[in-house]
């Protein structure tokens, strides 16, 4: 089982639509978890971060964590075609603050 | 304020040879981290350095190795160049007691 899966997509998604991205994890002592948005070509850029169990807001994103199911989303309302990128789940991991990625998954926010 | 920094942006080397990478953190962050990533994949932890010493190595073989100066900015050394190496690599800082890690532009290496 791997550490960090999300569903590669691509994921496609009409401008205007609510784009929904989901996450697991394996290890069920991780407390922080980080949504990365990287463009082709480009390097991740840090998009939301949360700790706690619920949602947390910022903006269009909405981060959504659930301890108990080891599950974290992330949701983009009025997704624009500027959103269209590859999206990185990250769980933050052991003694070392190492970021243990997920392989992301590809947004097409269509026109 | 400067983000992370990294030089070069692109680099070709040919199998078996050395290179060496460089990165500079954000200013009043102390902690350095390496990650490749090859295409296709979320990038992969190598290192991470915490006032000049090492904190975590990943799983990479001893080819690869790193060091981080007294102003922060820290070396990834790999030698004897693989085709596998070919990749990303991206480098992170975080501020002292924070967890967040803000990415540099990485440096793209191609092994032929």
């Amino acid at each position: 089982q791997k550490e960090v899966e999300q569903n590669s997509g691509p994921l496609s998604v009409p401008e205007g639509a609510i784009a929904s991205l989901n996450c697991t994890y394996s290890d069920r002592g991780s407390q922080s978890f980080f949504w990365y948005r990287q463009y082709s070509g480009k390097s991740p850029e840090l998009i939301m971060f949360i700790y706690s169990n619920g949602d947390k807001e910022d903006g269009r994103f909405t981060a959504q964590l659930n301890k108990a199911s080891q599950y974290v989303s992330l949701l983009i309302r009025d997704s624009q075609p500027s959103d269209s990128a590859t999206y990185l789940c990250a769980v933050l991991g052991g003694a070392t603050n190492k970021l243990i990625f997920g392989t992301g998954t590809l947004l097409a926010v269509q026109p | 304020d400067a983000g992370v920094t990294q030089s070069p942006t692109h680099l070709i080397k040919t199998r078996g040879q050395h290179v060496t990478l460089r990165c500079s953190p954000i200013s009043g962050h102390k902690s350095v981290s390496w990650y490749q990533q090859v295409l296709g994949q979320g990038p992969q932890f190598i290192f991470q350095y915490y006032e000049k010493e090492e904190r975590g190595r990943g799983n990479f073989p001893d080819r690869f190795s790193a060091r981080q100066f007294p102003n922060y900015s820290s070396e990834l050394n790999v030698n004897a160049l693989l085709l596998g190496d070919s990749a990303l690599y991206l480098c992170a800082s975080s501020s002292p007691g924070g967890e967040t890690q803000y990415f540099g532009p990485g440096t793209r290496l191609l092994v032929l």
